[in-house]
């Protein structure tokens, strides 16, 4: 069971970089690293994901080490709408997604 | 396309009482999950489901049951309602590509039933 270690909160500014790393000590030879965001009162939404290496995509990137057994989430200059809560998860096909956990995650807040 | 849509968005039972969520996809998704999200917490897999007819046990499955039986629809019953059963439930549904090195995959969210259990 790959089980992922995240910052409980962190603080930004309008238009800063912001980078959250995730820990996953543990992590298989299949699995995969995947980043959700989730608004109050709404259903997370998936943000990136990856194997190994860097991955980059319209919102994020994230950033994975020849080790991978950790992971860092980057937000480029991140806006208020960016206050949410996200979750690093690990796992996949061969792991069984019925040990996907998604934890207490990482909340965000962006102020002006 | 609705994507992931869950009936009720909120409901409010008595202890002992039963229900049943629904939760719909259009997307052809082979796979779909119930999830709870207690205050403050991070989400729960309750059942989880890789094909119409199939299902299995999540990380917290007492209390609820589900069925699969059209591809497009996973249901959550709760039997007998208990106020530990407070929470608000999500559904999700996601294809998986083989990847090189493995397998990946992308859950695609309902926005989620609000239970009160008095």
């Amino acid at each position: 069971l790959a089980k992922t270690t995240q910052p409980i909160s962190m603080d930004s500014y309008e238009g800063q970089e912001v980078n959250i790393t995730c820990s996953h000590n543990n992590i298989a030879t299949n699995d995969y690293i995947t980043w959700y965001q989730q608004f109050p009162s709404q259903g997370p939404r998936f943000i990136i994901q990856g194997y190994k290496t860097k991955v980059t995509n319209e919102v994020a990137s994230l950033f994975i080490p020849a080790d991978r057994k950790s992971s860092t989430l980057s937000l480029p200059r991140v806006s208020l709408s960016d206050t949410a809560v996200y979750y690093c998860l690990v796992g996949g096909l061969n792991t069984g997604f019925q040990k996907l956990v998604f934890g207490t995650g990482t909340r965000l807040l962006v102020s002006p | 396309n609705a994507g992931v849509t869950q009936t009720p968005k909120f409901r409010v039972l008595k202890t002992g009482q039963s229900m049943t969520l629904l939760c719909a996809q259009d997307m052809n998704h082979e796979y779909m999950y119930w999830y709870r999200q207690d205050p403050g917490m991070g989400l729960r897999l309750i059942h989880y489901s890789v094909g119409e007819g199939t299902t299995a046990k999540g990380e917290v499955p007492d209390g609820y049951n589900v069925s699969r039986l059209k591809k497009q629809n996973f249901l959550l019953g709760l039997e007998s309602a208990a106020p530990s059963q407070t929470s608000v439930y999500f559904c999700a549904s996601s294809y998986t590509g083989q990847g090189l090195d493995g397998s990946y995959n992308e859950q695609f969210f309902g926005p989620g039933t609000r239970l009160t259990v008095l």
